[in-house]
């Protein structure tokens, strides 16, 4: 069975933090993603990674980057956290025929 | 710009009632749709999948969807809804590489 992690359930940060979003899968796969999820507008991907090292913009990279040392660690940070980066953040691996595996789960709060 | 709809925000159903939710996507080309759901404090996971073939799938709990490529829809239908399939539901597209896009949702939640 595939499994996601995510470090943190739940986050609490003040404006302006720097803030890291660590994502851990232990399938050795080489896709792996972050999206933001948010109410009304569903899941939209922030950045992928699609081998070490590796990186791609999604669609709502603004605010945000991406560091993928390891292959089996994808982790998202936000550089000076703002208000309207609240959200909950997913992270997701891909196996076999396109299929995502999500993560729990982490929801930030910024205040 | 690719994009997936999905017609209904909020879906409040009786149990034993029927269920179809609304999906359309909006691409020329070969496309592969998905279904996640996800309960209440779990994991988003896969309901059902369409690559390629019989454009009716069946995926798990009961739950089917069928491809309408004239229509670029793929809805979720379930005959009788159950207090447990209260959740979240999440019609997706893939166009292309690994990318895949998003639908805002559909909320269902079913009356015991």
């Amino acid at each position: 069975d595939v499994k996601v992690t995510q470090s943190s359930r739940y986050l609490v940060k003040r404006t302006g933090e720097k803030v890291f979003l660590e994502c851990v899968q232990d399938m050795d796969h080489e896709n792996m993603f972050w999206y933001r999820q948010d109410p009304g507008l569903g899941l939209r991907l922030i950045y992928f990674s699609y081998d070490v090292k590796m990186k791609e913009k999604g669609d709502i990279p603004e605010g945000y980057s991406v560091s993928r040392e390891k292959k089996e660690r994808f982790s998202l940070i936000l550089e000076s956290a703002s208000t309207n980066q609240t959200s909950m953040y997913l992270c997701a691996t891909v196996v076999g025929d396109y299929e995502q595996y999500f993560g729990p789960g982490t929801r930030l709060t910024v205040t | 710009a690719q994009s997936v709809s999905q017609h209904n925000h909020h879906v409040i159903l009786s149990e034993a009632a029927s269920l179809e939710l609304g999906c359309n996507y909006s691409y020329g080309g070969t496309v592969n749709l998905f279904w996640y759901v996800q309960y209440p404090g779990q994991h988003l996971q896969l309901l059902l999948k369409y690559f390629s073939g019989d454009p009716l799938v069946k995926g798990i709990k009961g739950f089917e969807a069928e491809f309408i490529k004239s229509k670029f829809s793929f809805n979720l239908r379930k005959p009788s809804v159950q207090w447990s399939d209260t959740a979240e539901y999440f019609c997706a597209a893939q166009t292309g590489g690994f990318k895949t896009i998003f639908g805002a949702g559909t909320r269902l939640f079913v009356k015991a």
